[in-house]
């Protein structure tokens, strides 16, 4: 059974940096893309970045391109988003998840909040 | 505001159904086949219920159904039961390795 397991949120100052992570288990994160997606409270979830499977192709969304970075470390089977010059808007709960078939998103983590505020 | 919008919250009797409507537009939901829905417990992982408009994952009951027409999506639980209390959010790939998302609606069992 596929989980992925979300860490490293926390509380942050605007314009600092943080680095999640999504450690996956009962797959090979070499065989899926996977995608950050986020929860602002009170708000709808809002797709982040993905990345391929091979690593080679990664897509950010608007409001985080040029600031995130998605990455992975297929040694540690670990998927990791690296938020920089974070903002009060970046306040989310944060979701690894995976997605299957090319277009569904078929696993979910359970999330990490992550709070920007001064 | 979510690129999908849902009904804030539906409500029904155990046995009876209800559906979860999920509206789009001519760039994400009524453009492609690749509607899903989760069920989302506070504090847990979301849960795919419903993949490709109308399938249905290994060990879902029948009693979930999804269906679409033009740029809106739609989830039926029939046969409603206790357990099936929770959020649920519809998601539609946009193209260009990009998904939207609503915004969740409750289900409450009365």
């Amino acid at each position: 059974q596929e989980q992925l397991v979300e860490s490293g949120g926390g509380v942050v100052q605007p314009g600092r940096s943080l680095r999640l992570s999504c450690a996956a288990s009962g797959f090979t994160l070499d065989s899926y893309n996977m995608n950050w997606v986020r929860q602002a409270p009170g708000k709808g979830l809002e797709w982040v970045a993905l990345i391929s499977y091979d690593g080679r192709n990664k897509h950010y969304g608007d409001s985080v391109k040029g600031r995130f970075t998605i990455s992975r470390d297929v040694s540690k089977n670990t998927l990791y988003l690296q938020m920089n010059s974070l903002r009060t808007d970046d306040t989310a709960v944060y979701y690894c998840a995976r997605i299957f078939g090319g277009y569904t998103i078929d696993s979910w983590g359970q999330g990490t909040l992550v709070t920007v505020s001064s | 505001q979510s690129a999908l919008t849902q009904p804030r919250s539906v409500s029904g009797s155990p046995g009876q159904s209800v559906t979860i409507s999920c509206t789009g537009s001519s760039s994400d939901v009524g453009a492609y086949k690749y509607v899903s829905w989760y069920q989302h417990l506070p504090g847990k992982a979301p849960k795919l219920k419903i993949y490709d408009v109308t399938k249905r994952p290994s060990g879902v009951p029948d009693r979930f159904s999804g269906s679409k027409s033009g740029n809106t999506a739609s989830l039926t639980i029939s046969g409603l039961q206790a357990e099936d209390e929770a959020d649920y959010f519809c998601c539609s790939f946009a193209g260009s390795y990009t998904w939207v998302f609503g915004g969740g609606t409750k289900v409450t069992v009365l």
